[in-house]
């Protein structure tokens, strides 16, 4: 079993609707948690990041974690054809060195 | 800023060629990453430095050698390599202190290895 669950879809939808992007976890040491977006031949770029369980907000980006479920939620509002990306989630533990353990992506289309 | 540069954008050696590739952050951080990327997967962690010093090794073939000059550049030093090490290869920083762990990534080098 992978450490970090994340279903590579593709995902499709229409311009205008909510996206939820999940990843599920196994290791409970996993203290912060990180998405990234991805357009195609870039670098990831980094989206939002969070430290506790809750949602945090930025713009039309919540993140949620569930920290109880081992669960964490990225959601996208009025969803924009720009928004086509590769959505990668990513979490550490606070000991030790700084490894990040990444899901395998999904990917996203924005349709018009 | 949260600008992480990378040269060259794209590379094609031969696998008998020895290339480097760059990587300069001028962010304050004290933790820069390596990251290996092939098509449809994540980002798989090769190397890293903590206050210019290597920390972690992912038990990385010797073809690829790290070097940290100081604490704004990483360079990835590359000899005989396989066609299997086309990728696009990936510089991260953090500012690599506790409590912050929000890691950086450059555009990436693209390497075509022929």
């Amino acid at each position: 079993q992978k450490e970090v669950e994340q279903d590579p879809g593709p995902l499709s939808v229409p311009e205008g609707a909510i996206v939820s992007l999940n990843c599920t976890y196994s290791n409970s040491a996993f203290q912060y948690f990180m998405w990234y977006r991805q357009y195609s031949r870039k670098g990831p770029e980094l989206l939002m990041y969070t430290y506790s369980s809750g949602n945090k907000e930025d713009g039309r980006f919540t993140a949620q974690v569930d920290k109880s479920s081992k669960y964490i939620s990225l959601f996208i509002r009025d969803s924009q054809p720009s928004d086509s990306a590769t959505y990668l989630c990513a979490m550490g533990r606070y000991q030790g060195a700084q490894k990040l353990v990444f899901g395998q992506g999904t990917r996203l289309t924005i349709n018009p | 800023d949260t600008e992480v540069t990378q040269t060259p954008k794209h590379l094609v050696m031969g696998m008998t060629n020895k290339k480097s590739l760059k990587c300069e952050q001028h962010m304050g951080h004290r933790a820069m990453y390596w990251y290996k990327q092939k098509a449809k997967k994540p980002p798989e962690l090769m190397f890293v430095y903590s206050y210019e010093k290597l920390s972690i090794n992912e038990s990385v073939p010797s073809r690829f050698s790290p070097e940290c000059p100081n604490s704004s550049l990483l360079n990835l030093h590359l000899h005989a390599l396989q066609p299997e090490d086309s990728a696009l290869y990936l510089c991260a920083s953090s500012l690599g202190q506790d409590g912050s762990y929000e890691q950086y990534f450059g555009p990436g080098t693209r390497l075509t290895v022929t």
